[in-house]
């Protein structure tokens, strides 16, 4: 089955620097890549995602690039302020699979110090 | 609003008490799904249904069944709870089984088993 894994585990930055976040996948046949973010005491929302046709994509502070070849995807964050202080998960899955199952890495931690 | 609600969210049992924590979702989604979080280890699957009636197994499945007799819930059930079932439980839920929509969490439900 698939493998995700995740690094760092947590990650301190200033606030206006930016956040890098890498995860890697085992199962080539992935294609479907997307980004958790979990606040205190709630559960995980969906915040970018990428499928595997896509190299790149960004959304406003954020950014998800692809490496299919070498079966890597990372989230970057720019100007990051107090707010995005949460857990980020990035999960792997294959759409057009029965039952299409998300693997989740495990977790990042990260703390924006103002 | 369309959201995934649970309950309890948090319960405190003791080893062998027969519990179940409810989930029901409001968007007339036909997938839903169980996950249980613990550190460094992300969001495991414990089972997920594609449909009334249709139930699977997902990566950690023992000690847990589940039910989908209606569309919109899908309690999860631990017959003898055991101190290793000590987790936070999420319910999650989106339209199509296959496809790459956006899978919507529940806000967790904290388990502590004695």
């Amino acid at each position: 089955g698939e493998n995700v894994e995740q690094h760092p585990s947590t990650l301190s930055v200033q606030e206006g620097d930016s956040a890098v976040i890498k995860c890697t996948y085992s199962d080539s046949a992935s294609n479907y890549f997307p980004w958790y973010k979990q606040e205190l005491g709630k559960g995980p929302q969906l915040i970018i995602d990428i499928r595997s046709n896509v190299g790149e994509k960004k959304d406003q502070r954020i950014a998800v690039t692809l490496n299919k070849t070498a079966k890597h995807f990372s989230l970057h964050i720019t100007e990051t302020q107090p707010e995005d202080s949460a857990v980020y998960f990035c999960a792997a899955s294959t759409v057009g699979a029965a039952g299409n199952k998300l693997t989740f890495g495990g977790g990042t931690r990260v703390l924006v110090k103002p | 609003e369309a959201q995934v609600t649970q309950n309890p969210r948090y319960l405190i049992t003791v080893t062998g008490k027969k519990l179940t924590v409810t989930c029901s979702q409001n968007m007339n989604h036909e997938y839903m799904s169980w996950y249980r979080q613990d550190p460094g280890l992300g969001l495991r699957q414990i089972y997920y249904s594609m449909n009334v009636e249709v139930t699977d197994k997902g990566d950690v499945p023992e000690g847990y069944k589940v039910s989908r007799k209606e569309k919109r819930n899908f309690p999860l059930i631990l017959e003898s709870p055991s101190p290793n079932q000590t987790s936070l439980y999420f319910c999650a839920s989106k339209s199509r089984p296959s496809g790459p929509d956006t899978q919507y969490f529940g806000p967790g439900t904290r388990l502590t088993v004695l």
